[in-house]
């Protein structure tokens, strides 16, 4: 069965700080990975997409992504309360399963003042 | 990003009642889209792809009798939850992929928290 594993949570920062989320997964066939931002009670937003080893920027986000270790992280730079939530790392799989995606178990954010 | 709406936002039925959720892409086209359904503190479950004039194809242990997708046209997918019992009671989510913006970019709708009573 192919999967995505988030690290476990919760995670608790103070503001102000770095909060690093990790991923990995186990289909090797995955080319696009996601991360998404859900809010209690709330759909999840997309906040960042990465395709390509290495990082992507945009903001206070990175993200990382490291195919031969089957690894995808999200950096927050300078945490903010308003970024507590649950995050979502999911995976789209290649082949006849083009456009699925496979999410997560989500790991808890508090970003405390 | 792209924008998808669903409608209703919630909605409350008695057991043995039927519930139809919209799932519209605002302002692209969407060839394809996917149905979700989450559980309090569980992460998303992909029930369903809906495919614009053709058959959705339904993920492993979602009875398609049970939860009837219609994609008449492209930017417009519908969930009927056939027969509702309270175990069906959840939040359903759609996405939909912007092709045109030459991304894999999938975007959710605001989603429906179905209660059945």
């Amino acid at each position: 069965q192919k999967e995505v594993e988030q690290n476990s949570g919760p995670l608790s920062v103070p503001e102000g700080a770095i909060a690093s989320l990790n991923c990995t997964y186990s289909d090797r066939g995955s080319q696009s990975f996601f991360w998404y931002r859900q809010y209690s009670g709330k759909s999840p937003e997309l906040i960042m997409s990465i395709y390509s080893n290495g990082d992507k920027e945009d903001g206070r986000f990175t993200a990382q992504l490291n195919k031969a270790s089957q690894y995808v992280s999200l950096l927050i730079r300078d945490s903010q309360p308003s970024d507590s939530a649950t995050y979502l790392c999911a995976g789209e799989a290649g082949g006849t399963s083009y456009g699925k995606l496979t999410f997560g178990q989500g790991t808890i954010l508090t970003v405390h003042p | 990003g792209a924008v998808v709406s669903q409608h209703p936002s919630r909605v409350i039925c008695k057991s043995g009642t039927s519930v139809k959720i919209e799932c519209r892409s605002l302002d692209f086209q969407a060839t394809t889209m996917f149905w979700y359904r989450q559980f309090p503190k569980k992460s998303l479950m992909l029930m369903a792809t809906s495919n614009e004039g053709s058959k959705a194809t339904y993920e492993q242990g979602v009875e398609k009798d049970k939860f009837l997708i219609n994609h008449a046209s492209l930017t417009l997918s519908t969930l009927t939850v056939t027969s509702a019992h309270p175990e069906d009671s959840s939040f359903y989510i759609c996405s939909a992929r912007d092709v045109g913006q030459g991304t894999y970019e999938q975007y959710f709708g605001p989603g429906t928290r179905l209660t059945v009573t």
